[in-house]
């Protein structure tokens, strides 16, 4: 069944960077986009972009340009996400998700504390 | 880009049918997702591709479409089904745009 597995909950200080993996199987990887959604606490659900895993290339929803990055690496069927200079309203649970012919699938999450 | 707009809260009795609508300008062009999330937990897909259930998730769960609102029905409710209800759907961009979301209290 497909599946995606997301890197563990981190605690980082204001200004420095991480990098949430997400790791799928079940499927042929290439096949469908990844997205990543954020959701902050006690907030709704927020798209930050996407990745083809055709060709490589990410999209990203206003907001979410400059200090975010998504790639992958098809040799490990994972994508990436990672954020630079982080501020303490970065803040969120992190989710990857995969649409395909038969679902939506979510990662489990990845919390990320920003403080001092 | 568009907007998608949910009641912040729906009420029902077990057993009741529940209806949770979200409205926008591009609904009626595009699929539409729904999203169930329980406390500390990851969304689940409940419905998509506006009507389609995935495997695994009960029958009561429904989805349906009018114009540019789009409705979930969970007939016959179980407490079990209390949580936050989320639609999302891509806009003409591309851009998924989710609804605020939708707390289902089972009273």
């Amino acid at each position: 069944q497909v599946q995606l597995v997301q890197s563990g909950s981190d605690l980082k200080k204001p200004g420095a960077s991480v990098k949430v993996s997400c790791k799928a199987s079940g499927y042929n990887f290439t096949t469908y986009a990844l997205n990543w959604v954020r959701q902050a606490p006690g907030q709704g659900l927020e798209w930050m972009g996407w990745i083809s895993t055709h060709t490589g290339n990410p999209r990203y929803a206003q907001g979410f340009t400059g200090r975010f990055v998504v790639s992958l690496d098809t040799s490990v069927s994972t994508t990436y996400l990672q954020i630079n200079n982080l501020r303490p309203e970065d803040t969120a649970v992190y989710y990857c998700v995969v649409t395909t012919d038969v679902s939506v699938y979510w990662g489990q999450g990845t919390l990320i504390t920003v403080s001092s | 880009s568009s907007e998608m707009t949910q009641p912040p809260s729906v009420s029902v009795s077990p057993g009741q049918t529940a209806r949770i609508t979200c409205s926008g300008d591009a609904l009626s062009k595009q699929y539409v997702y729904w999203y169930q999330q329980k406390p500390g937990q990851a969304p689940v897909s409940v419905i998509y591709e506006d009507t389609k259930r995935p495997s695994g998730i009960p029958e009561r769960f429904s989805g349906s479409s009018s114009g540019t609102t789009v409705t979930l029905t969970i007939s016959g409710v179980q407490a079990e089904d209390e949580a936050d209800y989320y639609c999302q759907s891509p806009d003409r961009s591309g851009t998924w745009v989710f609804g605020g979301g939708t707390k289902l209290t089972v009273l």
